[in-house]
């Protein structure tokens, strides 16, 4: 039962233009959700979060919308450079002492010259 | 200071050996994590400390057995491994809810190789 889902594998975007990283859940419990990048053999870093009383989180070039009622979150990069090729997971959480997070399977996101 | 230290980055270990990874973060996070990655998979949590304590473990079989000496350290002792145990062992801390943000931070993780 996967209560994260990514459902792009893979996603490819010019540079300069924007990226959309799409996310949905099951449980409707969850009231915090995060992206993480990630390179290869290397930890996920954290990008952006927000909690669900919120629908817009903004940092920089990162936005992150969530949308309750439909249980589906994005998170938008413009303008899109190189150094944002990676992969892209999203994690939820619900928020009550130490987090469990529980990850969507990821998106490769390539951004091309 | 966003740094957890993991060590070491590479393991390689037979199925009869003991060996420990070990964490360290120095932010005043009070919560404590262990994750599990396997290739082309997401990150998938095998433990949680929170002030010390041990409150989550997610059925790990007991070849893996977590520790947490102070609020700084990690430990994550294994012993009698499999080859299927191989994957990228990652450590995370965060500040545990109503104390501050709490966004959790990762380590640049252990890849262990059980042979």
């Amino acid at each position: 039962d996967q209560q994260v889902k990514q459902n792009s594998p893979s996603l490819s975007v010019q540079e300069g233009r924007i990226s959309i990283l799409n996310c949905d859940y099951t449980n409707s419990m969850f009231d915090y959700f995060l992206w993480y990048k990630k390179y290869p053999a290397e930890g996920p870093t954290f990008l952006i979060s927000i909690s669900s009383i919120k629908d817009k989180n903004e940092d920089g070039r990162f936005t992150v919308f969530l949308n309750k009622s439909a249980k589906h979150l994005s998170l938008h990069i413009v303008p899109s450079q190189p150094g944002d090729s990676a992969v892209y997971f999203c994690a939820a959480a619900i928020l009550q002492g130490a987090q469990k997070l529980v990850f969507g399977q990821g998106t490769r996101l390539t951004i091309n010259p | 200071d966003t740094e957890v230290t993991q060590t070491p980055k590479h393991l390689v270990m037979g199925m009869t050996n003991k060996k420990s990874l070990k964490c360290e973060q120095h932010m005043g996070h009070r919560a404590m994590y262990w994750y599990k990655q396997k290739a082309k998979k997401p990150p998938e949590l095998m433990f949680v400390y929170s002030y010390e304590k041990l409150s989550i473990n997610e059925s790990v079989p007991s070849r893996f057995s977590p520790e947490c000496p102070n609020s700084s350290l990690l430990n994550l002792h294994l012993h009698a491994l499999q080859p299927e145990d191989s994957a990228l062992y990652l450590c995370a801390s965060s500040q545990v809810y109503g104390t501050a943000n709490t966004e959790a931070f990762f380590g640049q993780g252990t890849r262990l190789t059980v042979v």
